[in-house]
């Protein structure tokens, strides 16, 4: 079974930041958490990860909380290409990866 | 880019064939995981692999549906005798153990009539 718990769908304004809440409470402590969004029938892709700290990249920004029950990924300048179905995961690096039904993002004009 | 190349990228076929989907995984990567998709079920696990040796297969029907890995290059995922119900998109994705990113294929898409 999946680790996280996601709402099953979102809206946000174009323009405007994505913020996509995800609780892991059962988290380990070496199990990182990773973000990927899947637009279409597409393979999921990579977006961002972290372990105890925030995280930025070109695409996004990963919050966790100090407690790393939940994480947040933010999307600062939301447009209609970041529709899409975005999953939280979490997971050891060493072990297998389950998905579960993620967020379906609708980017409105 | 390194990528993950699965072939077909579509397959159309009869019940009661047998289908084989392949899968290259980006050079150097260790860990094969295959994924079923489908609109009711979402992403499922089927199974995966770590130095070619399989680690956990038991999202697998086992009756119709067998996953190898011949060689560090390549992946199958073979389904006999297929039904409707398997109907699907299946996506490997590949890393190697202990990094960051696992990485999708673009998928193959089965349609079982």
């Amino acid at each position: 079974d999946a680790k996280t718990t996601q709402p099953p769908s979102m809206d946000c304004a174009e323009g405007r930041a994505a913020n996509l809440p995800c609780n892991h409470s059962t988290i380990s402590g070496n199990e990182y958490v990773y973000w990927y969004r899947q637009i279409h029938s597409q393979g999921p892709q990579y977006i961002i990860h972290g372990l105890k700290n925030n995280e930025t990249n070109e695409m996004a920004s990963l919050i966790i909380t100090e407690d790393r029950k939940s994480s947040t990924l933010i999307l600062p300048h939301a447009t209609l290409r970041d529709t899409a179905v975005y999953y939280c995961i979490v997971f050891n690096r060493d072990d297998k990866i389950i998905f579960g039904k993620g967020t379906r993002l609708h980017i409105l004009p | 880019d390194a990528r993950v190349t699965q072939t077909p990228r579509h397959k159309v076929t009869e019940m009661g064939q047998e289908v084989t989907m392949r899968c290259q995984p980006i050079l150097g990567h260790n860990t094969v995981f295959w994924y079923r998709q489908t609109m009711m079920q979402g992403l499922e696990l089927l199974a995966y692999f770590r130095n070619r040796a399989p680690l956990d297969d038991s999202g697998m029907p086992k009756d119709r549906f067998s996953a190898e890995m011949p060689d560090a290059t390549l992946a199958t995922l073979k389904i006999q005798p297929s039904e409707p119900r398997d109907s699907a998109v299946y996506f490997c994705a590949s890393l190697f153990a202990g990094e960051d990113v696992l990485t999708f294929g673009a998928g193959s898409r089965l349609t079982v009539l």
